[in-house]
């Protein structure tokens, strides 16, 4: 099993701001994901982050809003750009070996923009 | 979109089984079904997962229906900590894009009670 460590694990940001929150993985994992879950929601896929490429964004997300960068099979990192109160979320790393395997979570970055 | 549905909440008494239903009428051939659990702050922990047969593992057992319509998440013996949103999830399991990521429904909020 992947062990996932997110940083930091919360913060609290003032409006207009950036903040990147980074993903390490224990092991090489194929794929990597961002999610986002705003307070008493599910959880909401924002990426899947490439490794040497570009992520591929779901729909309602934009790279300009949150770039993703995937520099190797380990680590990626996601940032919140001029944030905003709506960006108040839980942001969540997963990742995984392959498509019929597992995917493990990492414990989140609990973000709150003042 | 989820392409499950689960009703939004369940009890269930200390000791006793906690059986967990979940529709998925529009599941395709080569899509798992993969059973998650959230307990408060937390990142989502993996539960379980299979294709057509019946699964066990130390945790859980999954029982799929015969025409892959739908699921049950079968908790043994369910604890005081067992209580958590119960997420079950349809994964394609073809590699590349978002098909291998998991796209989450509402879940079922489960309360074990003593």
């Amino acid at each position: 099993s992947a062990v996932i460590s997110q940083k930091p694990s919360r913060d609290i940001c003032q409006r207009g701001t950036s903040l990147t929150i980074q993903c390490q993985v224990d092991s090489q994992v194929t794929m990597m994901f961002w999610y986002r879950q705003q307070p008493g929601q599910s959880l909401t896929l924002i990426a899947t982050a490439n490794q040497g490429s570009e992520a591929t964004y779901e729909s309602g997300f934009v790279i300009d809003k949150f770039p993703i960068s995937r520099p190797n099979l380990t680590f990626s990192t996601l940032t919140v750009s001029n944030m905003s109160p709506e960006d108040s979320s839980i942001y969540l790393c997963s990742a995984g070996a392959s498509t019929n395997e597992k995917l493990f979570f990492g414990s989140g970055t609990q973000l709150s923009v003042l | 979109d989820a392409k499950t549905t689960q009703p939004p909440s369940m009890d269930c008494a200390e000791g006793r089984a906690a059986n967990l239903p979940c529709n998925h009428s529009t599941i395709s051939g080569n899509e798992y079904v993969y059973w998650y659990r959230q307990i408060h702050s937390q990142g989502p922990q993996y539960i379980i997962h299979g294709l057509k047969n019946n699964e066990t593992n130390e945790m859980a057992s999954l029982i799929i229906t015969e025409d892959r319509k739908s699921s049950t998440l079968i908790l043994p013996h369910a604890t005081l900590r067992d209580t958590a949103v119960y997420y079950c999830i349809v994964r394609g399991s073809n590699y590349g894009g978002s098909q291998g990521n998991l796209i989450f429904g509402k879940g079922t909020k489960l309360s074990v009670k003593p």
